[in-house]
């Protein structure tokens, strides 16, 4: 099984140019979340999706959109890029049961220039 | 959500043990204490999970104390493969484990 795949792996980007982050799993996981992390920090929440069909807010959402295509798709949308939004960015799912565990894709590193 | 505090960075050397300590203090009654493991330029991996007292498995073991305002992961003769950053996540599994808080992380460094 691949796990999770995100796509792409590196993106560079102008101000102001939208772009959309792509992450699909294949373990039948009922949650799936973004993630974005900056040097030398921990990761932090963006938004993420309980179930298919439902999508909530985590701690960092401002300036993106995401939308819960299908039980295996969760897409991440920069609409307006920005040089803040400089990071790698991770996705991640897990079953959504209780002893459930976080399984990561491998990134994708953004520049905003 | 639990705030959780760990040390920066560590040293060890090649085959020896080395004790990462977590401190949760506001963990809830329904929290589980998770670890993660990320290596640069990768996404983190599960590495241990535990409620109370000492959890262990192939890689690792985690003991928590009775109060449990605090958890240590133990990584047995590491190597210099081991060095990679350590995640301390304390939340209730059953609600989106994802919600979860992830800290700044312990920088493990595995010196030859």
């Amino acid at each position: 099984n691949a796990g999770v795949t995100q796509t792409p792996k590196f993106q560079v980007l102008k101000t102001g140019q939208s772009m959309t982050l792509q992450c699909a799993q294949d373990m039948n996981h009922n949650s799936m979340y973004w993630y974005r992390q900056d040097p030398g920090m921990g990761l932090r929440l963006i938004y993420y999706s309980a179930s298919e069909g439902t999508t909530d807010k985590g701690e960092v959402p401002n300036g993106y959109n995401v939308s819960r295509l299908n039980k295996r798709e969760f897409s991440l949308r920069l609409e307006s890029a920005a040089p803040s939004q400089t990071s790698v960015y991770f996705c991640a799912s897990t079953t959504g049961t209780v002893g459930e565990k976080l399984f990561f894709g491998s990134g994708t590193q953004l520049s905003v220039l | 959500l639990a705030k959780t505090t760990q040390p920066i960075s560590m040293d060890s050397y090649e085959g020896q043990e080395v004790n990462i300590t977590c401190s949760h203090n506001n963990i809830a009654t329904n929290d589980y204490i998770t670890w993660y493991q990320q290596f640069p330029s990768q996404g983190p991996r599960f590495i241990i999970q535990g409620y109370k007292t000492k959890v262990t498995n192939e890689v690792a073991s985690l003991f928590i104390p009775a109060d449990r305002k605090s958890s240590t992961l133990s990584l047995p003769r590491v190597s210099l493969s081991d060095t990679a950053v350590y995640y301390c996540l304390v939340g209730p599994l059953n609600t989106n484990a994802g919600k979860s808080t992830f800290g700044d992380g312990t920088t493990l460094t595995v010196k030859p």
